[in-house]
């Protein structure tokens, strides 16, 4: 099972649409939770990070469900410049931060 | 700040060349990563430092992968002999804190290596 699980997609969505990425993660340890975000052919850049409580940053809502051990990332309002594909990473003791494979947004007008 | 800075942005070499990435990582920095990426495994971690100091090289694939960080501002990876199954894009990140709560790594904007 791998560490951090994500659907591939993509999701193509049309601008103004509401869209949710889902990730599972394999270890209860886990200590430390993100969002990065990578466009094409660039490197990945932090998006947000994830908290127990929830957390809002403008149009991007982060959840984290420690018992069931998923992460969640609501995209409201989806611009075109939210294409790019979305990394769920987990950080456990003892280790570096762990990457999903990533989600794949496509936004269209 | 200039941010993580790596090169060459891009490498294309014969199989069996030895290749050398390198990378400079934020000031300050405590923590310095080494990552590839492909298609097919996604991300994935090879080797990181702490001051310096080799920690965690569990994900290096094989004796040809070696990573050095002789100072606080500079880190080498390299591959000797490289094989075509080692083209990828290779990411190098810095942090304060391996934890990286709240800010999460910088990445550097990576080698893409290609092996012929």
């Amino acid at each position: 099972r791998k560490e951090v699980e994500q659907d591939p997609g993509p999701f193509n969505v049309p601008e103004g649409a509401t869209v949710a990425f889902n990730c599972t993660y394999s270890n209860s340890a886990s200590q430390s939770f993100f969002w990065y975000r990578q466009d094409c052919r660039k490197e990945p850049k932090l998006l947000m990070s994830v908290y127990s409580s929830g957390n809002e940053d403008g149009r991007f809502t982060a959840q984290l469900n420690r018992a069931s051990q998923y992460i969640s990332l609501l995209i409201r309002d989806s611009k075109l410049s939210d294409s790019a594909t979305y990394l769920c990473v987990v950080n456990q003791a003892g280790t570096a931060l762990i990457f999903g494979k990533g989600t794949t947004l496509s936004v269209s007008s | 700040d200039a941010g993580v800075i790596q090169s060459p942005r891009h490498e294309v070499t014969e199989m069996g060349q030895e290749v050398t990435l390198r990378c400079k990582p934020i000031s300050g920095h405590d923590y310095l990563f080494w990552y590839r990426q492909t298609m097919m495994r996604g991300l994935e971690l090879l080797i990181y430092f702490n001051n310096n100091v080799p920690i965690d090289d569990s994900g290096m694939p094989e004796d040809r992968f070696s990573a050095k960080m002789p100072n606080a501002s500079f880190s080498t990876l390299k591959i000797q002999p490289s094989e075509p199954r080692d083209s990828a894009v290779y990411f190098c990140a810095s942090s304060f804190t391996r934890l990286a709560t709240n800010y999460g790594y910088t990445f550097g904007s990576g080698t893409r290596l290609t092996v012929v």
